[in-house]
């Protein structure tokens, strides 16, 4: 079992509909998540960070964490064309010299 | 505008030939980390520097090496490169490895290699 897993998609949806992008786990020690977008032949860029359980809201982005059943979500609403990238997961223990653990992908594309 | 810088954005080499990627930076940060993404993976991380001090992987390769000169600059050398080292190589740069608050890492536009 891969240490994080994420449905590589893609997943098409038409514009303003509500995405929801999820990652699961195996590791209980990952303490922070994060998620990065990368659109088209460019590098990852962060787009949010949680620590522990719970939720996190940013605009139109909402990260969740559940630690319990080892299971993270990033909620799109009011999507965009702008928004069609990859979407990728990754978490990170709570120690020094963590490394981040990257899940593979979501490749998203919102339809005008 | 400070930022992460690859070049060159593609490389095509010949099975065998040895090949240098490169990354520069303006941000000034203490990290630089090399990934290899392979289509519909996850970065996989190669090695890192903390300033001069070089961290690899257990699992790469000894074909993959890096050199870090001064703290703009960062090179991934492949020594020969099989068909299977075809993939994009992402560098990024963090100001510290520690926690995720200072580790938020910043990522260049990658160098898709080909390899023939």
């Amino acid at each position: 079992q891969k240490e994080v897993e994420q449905d590589p998609g893609p997943l098409s949806v038409p514009e303003g509909a509500i995405v929801s992008l999820n990652c699961t786990y195996s590791n209980s020690a990952f303490q922070y998540f994060m998620w990065y977008r990368q659109y088209s032949r460019k590098g990852p860029e962060l787009l949010m960070y949680t620590y522990s359980s719970g939720n996190k809201e940013d605009g139109r982005f909402t990260a969740q964490v559940d630690k319990s059943s080892k299971y993270i979500s990033l909620f799109i609403r009011d999507s965009q064309p702008s928004d069609s990238a990859t979407y990728l997961c990754a978490m990170k223990g709570g120690t020094s010299y963590d490394k981040v653990i990257f899940g593979p992908g979501t490749s998203l594309s919102v339809i005008p | 505008d400070a930022m992460v810088i690859q070049n060159p954005r593609y490389q095509v080499t010949q099975f065998g030939k040895p090949v240098t990627l490169s990354c520069s930076q303006t941000l000034n940060h203490n990290v630089m980390y090399w990934y290899q993404q392979k289509s519909s993976q996850a970065p996989k991380l190669l090695f890192h520097y903390y300033d001069k001090d070089f961290n690899n992987e257990a699992d790469t390769p000894d074909n993959f090496q890096s050199r870090r000169p001064n703290t703009s600059f960062c090179f991934l050398d492949i020594r020969s490169p099989g068909l299977g080292d075809a993939a994009m190589y992402l560098c990024a740069t963090s100001r510290r490895p520690w926690t995720v608050l200072t580790n938020e890492q910043f990522f260049g536009p990658g160098t898709r290699l080909t390899v023939l």
